[in-house]
């Protein structure tokens, strides 16, 4: 069984531009979690999508949104990029039907903010 | 990380055991997790206990959970250079459907 995938891996922009990240999960998996990974913070929960609804979000401005497709294929959108935006944007999906939750995390799309 | 806290770095010598604290903040959470993270690579679960349980052992791995004071270790026994990476402690809370990580530990392993 194929992993989580996340596209693309690496992403530059510039202060003002906007971004969008995908991430595949693992077939049958219908939970995606978004997580921000930064050196000073460490892993920021961003939202999590089950069947194409938002079931929470984290504590992030209104320029982060996500959503998430019939296949449970999902996209994270940070409009107006800041600096601070820099980090490694970590996905992971769950089937939910299993009692531990456990999460499968992909890679990472490290999005570098100039 | 939301509430859930760890030591930041911790150095230990090739061979000897490895403990990794963490204390969380909510007493209903029902799992508690430690995931590992290698350079350039997202997270993986190493193992989880369940909240009505005290300890679980897999393979090197011993965990420990002490739920009155809401702390919970990880000991790597006969820790080797491989080892070194973050450690990541975290809880998935009950209803919010969300799961809340530290900020994770690096662990040097000394050849």
């Amino acid at each position: 069984k194929a992993g989580v995938t996340q596209t693309p891996r690496y992403l530059i922009k510039t202060r003002g531009q906007q971004v969008t990240l995908s991430c595949s999960p693992i077939s049958g998996h219908r939970s995606v979690s978004w997580y921000q990974q930064t050196p000073g913070q460490g892993l920021q929960f961003l939202f999590e999508y089950f069947s194409e609804t938002q079931r929470n979000k984290g504590n992030f401005p209104g320029r982060f949104s996500g959503r998430q497709f019939s296949n449970s294929r999902s996209e994270m959108n940070v409009s107006t990029l800041e600096l601070g935006d820099s980090a490694l944007y970590l996905c992971a999906s769950s089937t939910e039907t299993s009692g531990s939750n456990e999460q499968f995390f992909g890679p990472g799309t490290r999005l570098t903010v100039l | 990380g939301e509430d859930v806290e760890q030591s930041l770095f911790l150095s230990v010598r090739e061979g000897d055991s490895s403990v990794i604290n963490c204390t969380y903040t909510d007493s209903s959470s029902t799992y508690l997790y430690w995931y590992k993270q290698e350079p350039g690579a997202g997270l993986q679960l190493l193992t989880y206990i369940f909240s009505n349980m005290d300890m679980k052992q897999d393979q090197r791995l011993t965990v420990l959970l002490n739920k009155k004071d809401k702390h919970l270790s990880l000991r790597i026994a006969d820790t080797q250079t491989g080892d070194s990476a973050i450690y990541f402690c975290a809880e998935r809370r009950t209803g919010g459907f969300k799961t809340i990580f530290g900020a994770g530990t690096r662990l040097f392993v000394k050849a």
